[in-house]
């Protein structure tokens, strides 16, 4: 019964490859995100979904495009890869219109770029 | 910029202890924060969360603190267990409405048995 699983959790490609992430989440949100943590361990969101609506695109490069086929279902697309973008993606969902923003994450996916 | 920031990245606290860790965020606006565990392999999980109407929230085991004066958040776990060995972090949202949430750097929590 997870609640956020994305797919596939790890992930090595060699530079210049094109290569997608799937997030699905079944806890009925209509917001979903994606999240970059760096080998530090910061967290730094990317992109936010709601009702298959984009309203937040952080300074994220162009080679980077989400798609929200619906509510359920946030990909991120990454062109061109390079070795900066191997990170952990986290992919998120909370219900927007509480006051409080309570997201619930997915397992990651560690991409790692060679 | 806004950020949230820690004041230590490291925390190392004897089994049973009570344990403190500290953020710092720079955003007067941010009206919701919230604590997140991060454990080895894991995605961030939430912990407690508090609105900027309050000061103080407690949950099993967990007390969050947020002290708007001086923009600093803490979280309190008390009688700590080999399990809460993770990494912490702090998150705040700019804002009702606005759904971006800024994490802090986070501090490694462990426990020694």
């Amino acid at each position: 019964d997870t609640a956020v699983s994305q797919t596939p959790k790890y992930l090595v490609t060699q530079m210049g490859n094109d290569k997608s992430i799937k997030c699905e989440q079944n806890l009925g949100h209509d917001t979903m995100y994606w999240y970059k943590q760096d080998s530090k361990k910061f967290l730094k969101i990317m992109f936010s979904y709601n009702n298959k609506e984009l309203i937040i695109n952080e300074t994220v490069p162009n080679r980077f495009s989400p798609k929200s086929p619906d509510k359920a279902h946030l990909n991120l697309h990454i062109n061109s890869l390079e070795l900066g973008d191997s990170a952990v993606y986290f992919c998120a969902s909370s219900k927007r219109g509480r006051s409080g923003t309570e997201a619930f994450f997915g397992q990651g996916t560690r991409l790692t770029v060679v | 910029g806004e950020s949230v920031g820690l004041h230590l990245p490291t925390l190392s606290v004897q089994e049973g202890d009570n344990s403190i860790i500290n953020c710092a965020y720079s955003n007067s606006a941010s009206d919701y924060f919230i604590w997140y565990k991060q454990e080895s392999g894991k995605g961030p999980q939430f912990i407690i969360d508090i609105r900027s109407n309050m000061d103080k929230r407690q949950g099993q085991r967990v007390t969050v603190l947020l002290n708007k004066t001086v923009k600093h958040l803490s979280l309190q776990i008390a009688a700590t267990q080999p399990g809460d060995s993770a990494v912490y972090f702090c998150a705040e949202r700019a804002g009702f409405g606005n759904e971006k949430l800024t994490f802090g750097t986070g501090t490694r929590l462990t426990i020694i048995p």
